[in-house]
């Protein structure tokens, strides 16, 4: 059974910061991995979707590596902002399972 | 550009009472899912759908039903309603299996 950990629970940084949010899964016989936003009392919002045959995936300041030899995914903030605050989830989809398997999310807060 | 609505936000339930989530896409996509997701815990899959008129369960479907007579609509039903469904419940679809997953902004359920 797939399982996702997603370290640390909660980050706070100062503004300006760079910063990487980790994710980890026990299974690396993956699809894809995707990495949400979660805003409080929101939806969830999709940041970047990785193939199992990619290494990385950028957008604007964010940058999000796969490595499924170790199983581990990483996400890459630049140059963080208030407006950066926010829940960050990662989800993997499994070879023949028709889900994602989601971490409990890092709560973000990047502070002025 | 409405995406994936979901009606109602908000609701309170008694216990043993009945309720229908409504959920719908104009994306035209064929995988419509609906999760759960209590606090600090990631999002479990409850039911999922590949296409109308065929649905299958998730992680944690007791208590709950589904139906998918169309392409746009994906009802989850709740049956004699429990203490344990108080949680926030999430619509989802994508166009392929495991491609991006768009979520509705969620209906918060209290059962007293």
């Amino acid at each position: 059974k797939q399982e996702v950990t997603q370290i640390p629970a909660a980050l706070s940084v100062p503004e300006g910061e760079n910063l990487v949010l980790n994710c980890s899964f026990t299974d690396s016989a993956i699809y894809n991995l995707q990495w949400f936003r979660q805003d409080p009392g929101k939806g969830l919002t999709s940041l970047l979707l990785i193939q199992s045959s990619q290494r990385e995936q950028t957008s604007g300041r964010l940058n999000a590596s796969l490595d499924k030899s170790s199983g581990r995914s990483t996400l890459y903030i630049a140059a963080s902002q208030p407006g950066d605050s926010a829940t960050y989830l990662c989800a993997v989809g499994g070879q023949g399972a028709q889900k994602l398997v989601f971490g409990q999310g890092t709560r973000l807060t990047i502070n002025p | 550009n409405a995406g994936v609505t979901q009606t109602p936000k908000f609701r309170i339930l008694k216990i043993g009472q009945s309720m229908t989530l409504q959920c719908t896409q104009d994306m035209n996509h064929n995988y419509m899912y609906w999760y759960r997701q209590d606090p600090g815990m990631g999002l479990k899959l409850i039911y999922y759908s590949v296409g109308a008129g065929i649905t299958d369960k998730g992680e944690v479907p007791n208590g709950y039903n589904v139906s998918r007579s169309t392409t746009e609509d994906f009802p989850l039903r709740l049956e004699l309603a429990a203490p344990s469904q108080t949680s926030v419940y999430f619509c989802a679809s994508s166009r392929e299996v495991f491609a991006e997953a768009f979520f509705g902004q969620g209906t918060r359920l209290t059962v007293v």
